[in-house]
């Protein structure tokens, strides 16, 4: 049990169009999901808390206009990357809480190229 | 805080061996550490935790340490395997914001050879 699913897993679009990335706990309900990205040879970096029914938290210089998130329910949320610039192309990673048991289980990331 | 934009360090170690990556983070008051393995283009898997009221851990040839005074997490993983190869990153769970969030560490790349 406790999976978390991401799609797409690889995405490739032009400069200035905008990406939707979604993450899904399959199994169980998760009120808080979280964004990471990672850059090549770099460790995770939290980019803001996304919660259930309510606006995300932004990590301080993640731009929450840019970097738009959706939870509309309890076992999906999404990322919306606007405007996306070849600066953007990152491995995004998502994970979900399990309340119950305050466990965090990871997506498998999705890759984004921006052209 | 937050990891910086390091890039990561490489232990080699022979197959067989045992290892040891350390990891050092930063607030005093996280309460619960996580190791995470991550290989190529996939996403952190969970190795082994730690709650701060324990100074050691063992799992299945993986064992961690805490070290509150220093603040300084290892992981030992014994008899070391060609599939342990893979960058291992520690994680704090740290209460911010009205928040629990994992704070991911700088990542040790794991270089194991037969």
């Amino acid at each position: 049990g406790a999976v978390v699913s991401q799609h797409p897993s690889r995405v490739i679009c032009k400069s200035g169009t905008s990406v939707k990335i979604e993450c899904r706990s399959l199994d169980f309900q998760a009120t808080t999901m979280f964004w990471y990205r990672q850059f090549p040879k770099q460790s995770l970096m939290l980019m803001a808390t996304s919660n259930e029914g309510s606006k995300a938290t932004y990590e301080q210089g993640v731009e929450k206009d840019k970097f738009l998130i959706n939870h509309a329910s309890l076992t999906l949320s999404t990322l919306t990357v606007t405007s996306a610039h070849p600066e953007d192309s990152s491995f995004y990673i998502c994970s979900a809480r399990r309340e119950v048991y305050n466990e965090q289980f990871f997506g498998p990331g999705t890759r984004l190229t921006v052209l | 805080g937050e990891s910086v934009g390091l890039h990561l360090p490489t232990l080699s170690v022979q197959e067989g061996d045992n290892s040891i990556i350390n990891c050092a983070y930063s607030n005093s008051a996280s309460d619960y550490f996580i190791w995470y393995k991550q290989e190529s283009g996939k996403g952190p898997q969970f190795i082994i935790d730690i709650r701060s009221n324990m100074d050691k851990r063992q799992g299945q040839r993986v064992t961690v340490l805490l070290n509150k005074t220093v603040k300084h997490l290892s992981l030992q993983i014994a008899a070391t395997q060609p599939g342990d190869s893979a960058v291992y990153f520690c994680a704090e769970n740290m209460f911010s914001g009205g928040y629990n969030k994992l704070i991911f560490g700088a990542g040790t790349r794991l270089a194991v050879h037969p």
